[in-house]
C-alpha cells in the first residue's frame, strides 16, 4: 500500500478485555516497529521486528502485552486483560532498513485504545 | 523510560518570530532523526543527521548535531501557522547488535498569527 496502514482507528475495550490491533506495512518494509504513545508524551518503544523475527521486545510492559508478526508482512499486537493504564494511541511504524533505526520510520495514523 | 530529554516542552510564539527546541542524550547517539507530529495526527519524519558536527537545512528549518554527537537542535526561522505541531527527536542506541529509536518528549510549538 501507500503508506503504514492500522486498525482499528479508535478502540474502546472494558477493563479486563482482551484486544488485538494490527498494523499493514508499506509493502517490502523489513522492519516493523510498534510505540506506545501517551497523551502530551513522545512514542515509547514497545517492540521491533524483523521480517517475522522479533528482535527486541524490551519495551513491552508486561506480559500482557504480545506482538507477531507471522509472515514478515502483518503484524498484531494484543493486550490481554487490558487495564486502564494501556490506554494510550498505539503507534505501528516501518523501514525499508534491516537496522531499526538506520532509516527514517513511516508511522501509521495509530490507534488509539480507551480503557473504561 | 525516556533517555532522550528534550526542551523545552511547550514553546509559544508570534508568527515571524524564530523558534528552537533541543534534544540532549547522556550517552553517544549513532544518529538522530527528527520527526515532526500535526494535532490528531502521526510523526512524520523530517531529516536524519549521522556525523559528529553536521548541520542541515531545510528551507526555514536548521538541524543540527554536536560534535560530541550528544545533542541536536532544530531551528525555525521566521516561524509561520503552518509549523504548529509537536517536534520530536528520536536518537538511535544501539544495544548489541540491534539498534532501537529513542524518542525524546517533544516541543509543543503554537503560532501565533
Amino acid at each position: 500500500g501507500a503508506g503504514v496502514s492500522q486498525s482499528p482507528r479508535y478502540k474502546v475495550a472494558k477493563r479486563g478485555q482482551d484486544v488485538a490491533l494490527r498494523c499493514d506495512p508499506i509493502s517490502g518494509h523489513v522492519s516493523l516497529f510498534w510505540y506506545q504513545q501517551a497523551l502530551g508524551q513522545g512514542p515509547e518503544f514497545l517492540t521491533y521486528f524483523q521480517n517475522e523475527a522479533q528482535l527486541d521486545k524490551s519495551g513491552l510492559p508486561s506480559d500482557r502485552f504480545f506482538a507477531e508478526r507471522p509472515e514478515g508482512s502483518v503484524s498484531t499486537l494484543k493486550i490481554q486483560r487490558t487495564q486502564q493504564e494501556d490506554s494510550a494511541v498505539y503507534l505501528c511504524a516501518s523501514s525499508s532498513a534491516r537496522a531499526g533505526g538506520n532509516s527514517p520510520l513511516h508511522f501509521g495514523n495509530g490507534t488509539r485504545l480507551t480503557v473504561t | 523510560g525516556q533517555q532522550v530529554m528534550q526542551i523545552p516542552q511547550y514553546q509559544h510564539v508570534q508568527e515571524g518570530e524564530d523558534f528552537t527546541t533541543y534534544c540532549n542524550s547522556s550517552t553517544t547517539l549513532s544518529n538522530i532523526q527528527w520527526y515532526k507530529q500535526r494535532p490528531g495526527g502521526h510523526p512524520v519524519f523530517l531529516i536524519q543527521l549521522v556525523k559528529s558536527g553536521e548541520v542541515k537545512k531545510q528551507k526555514r528549518l536548521t538541524f543540527q548535531f554536536g560534535e560530541a554527537k550528544k545533542n541536536s537542535s532544530l531551528h525555525i526561522t521566521a516561524t509561520q501557522t503552518t509549523d504548529v505541531g509537536t517536534y520530536f527527536c528520536a536518537g538511535l542506541k544501539w544495544v548489541g547488535s540491534q539498534g532501537n529509536l529513542i524518542f525524546g518528549k517533544g516541543t509543543k510549538l503554537s503560532v501565533k498569527p
